[in-house]
């Protein structure tokens, strides 16, 4: 079964701490997504990966940063937490960037930051 | 894309087939129609997509208007575990629009009762 799995389902930093968020993809597939999803505001797109080491803002990339090393893995960085960060974190993958490719989701990471 | 119209909530018994409606009166000739569903605390999952025929697969079944002006995502025997909000988009082929691009409405919620 192929999988997008995120490394933790629940987080709790404090203000001001650098946080690593990661996600891997077991399906070879050269784009991966990050992100947030908050009651009333649906997805919004943080970044998106269309392969190794390539990386495009989204919507809302204020105040992250990615990294994509290997076609597997598709980082995303809080360089210093605010608690206004505090949400739902998705990582996705697809055969292709646009959304008629259909996505695959992570389990999501629900970040706290206090 | 065009706008997507789907019930806020429907009950279902279990082992019964959940029978979930779409409008989209405005889709155009190169959208297609996606179904994915969200789970509660859990990232979406996709469900079946489909353009202008009928599609058929291990989860569920779409239907599509002729017309092209609503579809219907049947999930032929409900199962407790599909207890979740599913959403209807349409999302377009014409490449360089929608990378990304995922905007889920209030979608449906689907409550399967034993």
């Amino acid at each position: 079964d192929v999988k997008v799995t995120q490394s933790s389902r629940y987080l709790v930093k404090r203000t001001g701490e650098k946080v690593f968020l990661e996600c891997v993809q077991d399906m070879d597939h050269e784009n991966m997504f990050w992100y947030r999803q908050d009651p009333g505001l649906g997805l919004r797109l943080i970044y998106f990966s269309y392969d190794v080491k390539m990386k495009e803002k989204g919507d809302i990339p204020e105040g992250y940063s990615v990294s994509r090393e290997k076609k597997e893995r598709f980082s995303l960085i809080l360089e210093s937490a605010s608690t206004n960060q505090t949400s739902m974190y998705l990582c996705a993958s697809s055969w292709g960037t646009e959304a008629y490719y259909g996505y695959t989701f992570g389990s999501g990471t629900r970040l706290t930051v206090v | 894309d065009a706008k997507t119209t789907q019930p806020p909530s429907m009950d279902c018994a279990e082992g019964r087939a959940a029978n979930l409606p779409c409008n989209h009166s405005t889709i155009s000739g190169n959208e297609y129609v996606y179904w994915y569903r969200q789970i509660h605390s859990q990232g979406p999952q996709y469900i079946i997509h489909g353009l202008k025929n009928n599609e058929t697969n291990e989860m569920a079944s779409l239907i599509i208007t002729e017309d092209r002006k609503s579809s219907t995502l049947i999930l032929p025997h409900a199962t407790l575990r599909d207890t979740a909000v599913y959403y209807c988009i349409a999302v377009s082929n014409a490449g360089g629009t929608s990378y990304g691009k995922l905007t889920f409405g209030q979608g449906t919620i689907l409550t399967v009762h034993p």
